[in-house]
């Protein structure tokens, strides 16, 4: 069972726009939630993180929302670069469960020149 | 540099052998992981260890053994009970259990 639904599988984006990956999840003990990049070939790398007692985070380029009634987080990419273009994770864990990561099924992005 | 490193990037495996992937870290994590990856499908927990001399299954650890008999190595062993091993093999670590793994590049085991 899937604890950690992630959306869309796969997002096309011309270079500037923003990019905009959704997750849903169920478990409502989960009180970590990371994100991941990466590239083909390689592992993957941890992008930016949120923990529940905030409801947005920035780095960069990269933000998180997170809503917590509604068990949703997303990843915004502002002005996307070619040098984007990668899959990327949505993960969630809980200190109950020894921390393990459940992650989404993955989004690819490709951002167009 | 402190980092993962995981041998061979590239295995081969004939229909009922037994083959074994290397994970090296020297972070001084405590806590080490093995997933899987299959397309569309994300990572999938196979085993994990939280002390040496210590692991436990994850969601898909049949056909699989690991074992933790020092901090830094965590070896993972394919046996021929997997009956579709063909996939991307990803070890991480972190410290205290979770909270910002850090992964291997992989490796990629195919049946032949």
């Amino acid at each position: 069972q899937q604890q950690v639904k992630q959306s869309p599988q796969s997002l096309i984006v011309q270079k500037g726009g923003i990019s905009i990956i959704n997750c849903a999840y169920e478990n409502t003990a989960f009180d970590y939630f990371p994100w991941y990049q990466q590239f083909p070939g390689k592992g993957p790398a941890l992008l930016i993180a949120i923990r529940p007692d905030v409801s947005e985070k920035k780095e960069g380029r990269f933000t998180i929302s997170f809503n917590k009634s509604a068990k949703q987080f997303s990843l915004h990419i502002m002005d996307s670069q070619p040098g984007d273009s990668a899959t990327y994770f949505c993960a969630a864990s809980t200190k109950a469960a020894g921390n393990k990561l459940t992650f989404g099924g993955g989004t690819r992005v490709l951002v167009k020149p | 540099d402190g980092g993962i490193t995981q041998s061979p990037k590239y295995l081969f495996r004939k229909e009922g052998q037994n083959v074994t992937l290397s994970c090296e870290q020297n972070l001084n994590h405590d806590a080490m992981y093995w997933y899987r990856q299959d397309p569309g499908q994300g990572l999938r927990l196979i085993y994990y260890s939280q002390i040496v001399n210590d692991f436990q299954k994850g969601d898909i650890a049949e056909g699989y053994s690991v074992s933790r008999e020092k901090k830094e190595s965590f070896p993972l062993t394919v046996t021929s009970a997997q009956k579709n091993p063909t996939a991307f093999y990803l070890c991480a670590s972190s410290v205290q259990q979770g909270d910002g793994y850090t992964f291997g590049s992989g490796t990629r085991l195919t049946v032949v």
